[in-house]
């Protein structure tokens, strides 16, 4: 079965600290992996995806198969990160897979 | 704005009423998806379509649901003698496909409440 585990609701942090937002990953083959953002009263919106390998707006992802985890990460938050995130899956059957959402809050 | 748009933004219907969401994808995207999301979830799968054929529906898509994209344009998605538990957001989602691989984009999402 295809699935997508986001451990944490809520990551608590403040502005300048490191922040990881954890996402697990259930698939046989070869994945394709995404971090989608939504920032208050927005629409869901691409973060970044594994396969151009980007950073966007300080924030990286590296697809670790060995742990089939795609932990998102940015080494210094700023307030305006604050937002619900999503780790999706494309796992072959033509539509996303979506984690439950981990939703990051930054601390002046 | 050229995104994906949806209409109406906010429905508040009476239980066993039908409503109908309108979806309006970016222009020349061919894959259109529909997805359900509810209060501390991620979005949930629901259908989707190529142009105008629809390939594949989720477990969640019940005999009251229906979708359709006559088309391959704009696209529709009915639900019929509405319950409490259809309260939700219903998003839409389109894709070009071929240019930009698997990334989807979404719609700012209709918001259904049922009471």
């Amino acid at each position: 079965a295809q699935r997508v585990t986001q451990p944490e609701k809520l990551l608590s942090v403040f502005k300048g600290a490191p922040v990881e937002l954890k996402c697990n990953y259930s698939y046989s083959g070869s994945p394709e992996l995404f971090w989608y953002v939504q920032y208050s009263r927005q629409r869901l919106q691409l973060l970044l995806r594994h396969i151009s390998r980007e950073s966007i707006k300080g924030f990286t992802a590296d697809l670790n198969k060995g742990e089939t985890s795609f932990h998102l990460k940015k080494p210094f938050a700023q307030e305006e990160d604050s937002a619900m995130y999503y780790c999706a899956l494309f796992g072959g059957y033509n539509k996303l897979i979506f984690g439950a959402g981990t939703r990051l809050a930054v601390h002046p | 704005d050229t995104g994906v748009s949806q209409d109406p933004r906010h429905k508040i219907t009476k239980r066993g009423q039908n409503v109908t969401f309108r979806c309006d994808p970016i222009s020349e995207h061919n894959r259109l998806y529909w997805y359900r999301q509810t209060l501390g979830q991620g979005p949930e799968f629901l259908t989707y379509f190529q142009n105008e054929a629809q390939l594949e529906k989720s477990r969640l898509l019940s005999d009251r649901f229906s979708a359709e994209r006559p088309k391959g344009s704009f696209s529709t998605l009915e639900i019929q003698r509405t319950e409490q538990g259809d309260s939700a957001m219903y998003l839409c989602a389109s894709n070009p496909q071929a240019t930009s691989g698997n990334t989807i984009y979404f719609g700012e999402g209709s918001w259904l409440t049922v009471v």
